[in-house]
């Protein structure tokens, strides 16, 4: 079946730094979802793109929906204890059933006080 | 505002007996509704997913069964379960028509003993 790549699976950081993460794919997405899950509860969603190219910012993040619409990547910058958690990036490919949103395996990022 | 409601949060259950996990979504109409599983250290894998009444499209063959009896619930279901369903189950909804972005659920987590 279809697949993301997303990568680092897993990060550890000094507060303050930057982080990025990214997912790819040999297949054309339509749109790039990115969610943080803490442990016990459910994705939240950060940020979601449409376009590709689109560059969009949500506080501290930053997102990107790749220009050959087949990758995205998302900034951290300054990172703080509570970024801690699981990040996905989820597409939906081009010309895809209404259920077809396929999910990455996740970056877990650790931040060190 | 829209908000979703699942139960119970976690859940442990003999193999060979029945599953009910029910999912509610409040100050939205004819949502989309969706489950899914998520298996340590995987992404999120889509089992079911509803555009309205008695409507369910099943994506993943298996030892489970959804059924949406009223427009805002949703409940997953098992006759006799199986060792291999355990895991972190997740309903989510979306507006109505599209499909994303999705908002989750807190999450059950069942664990078959």
């Amino acid at each position: 079946g279809q697949q993301l790549n997303q990568s680092p699976q897993s990060m550890f950081i000094q507060e303050g730094e930057d982080v990025s993460m990214n997912c790819t794919s040999s297949s054309i997405f339509n749109t790039w979802l990115w969610y943080k899950q803490e442990p016990g509860e459910g994705p939240v969603l950060l940020i979601a793109l449409y376009k590709a190219g689109e560059l969009t910012s949500n506080g501290r993040l930053t997102a990107q929906f790749g220009i050959t619409r087949k990758d995205s990547f998302l900034n951290i910058s300054a990172s703080i204890p509570s970024d801690v958690g699981i990040y996905f990036c989820a597409g939906q490919l081009s010309g895809g059933s209404q259920g077809n949103l396929i999910f990455g395996k996740g970056t877990k990022l650790s931040v060190k006080p | 505002s829209q908000t979703i409601h699942q139960w119970p949060a976690t859940l442990v259950q003999p193999v060979g007996s029945p599953l009910s996990l029910e999912c509610t979504v409040e100050g939205t109409s004819n949502p989309n509704l969706y489950w899914y599983r998520q298996a340590a250290g995987r992404g999120l894998q889509l089992l079911f997913y509803s555009v309205g009444i008695g409507q369910i499209s099943s994506e993943v063959p298996q030892n489970l069964s959804a059924s949406r009896p009223q427009d805002r619930q949703f409940i997953l279901s098992s006759k006799k379960l199986l060792l291999s369903d355990s895991g972190f189950y997740l309903c989510a909804w979306s507006v109505t028509g599209v499909m994303w972005p999705l908002h989750f659920g807190n999450g059950t987590r069942l664990t078959v003993t």
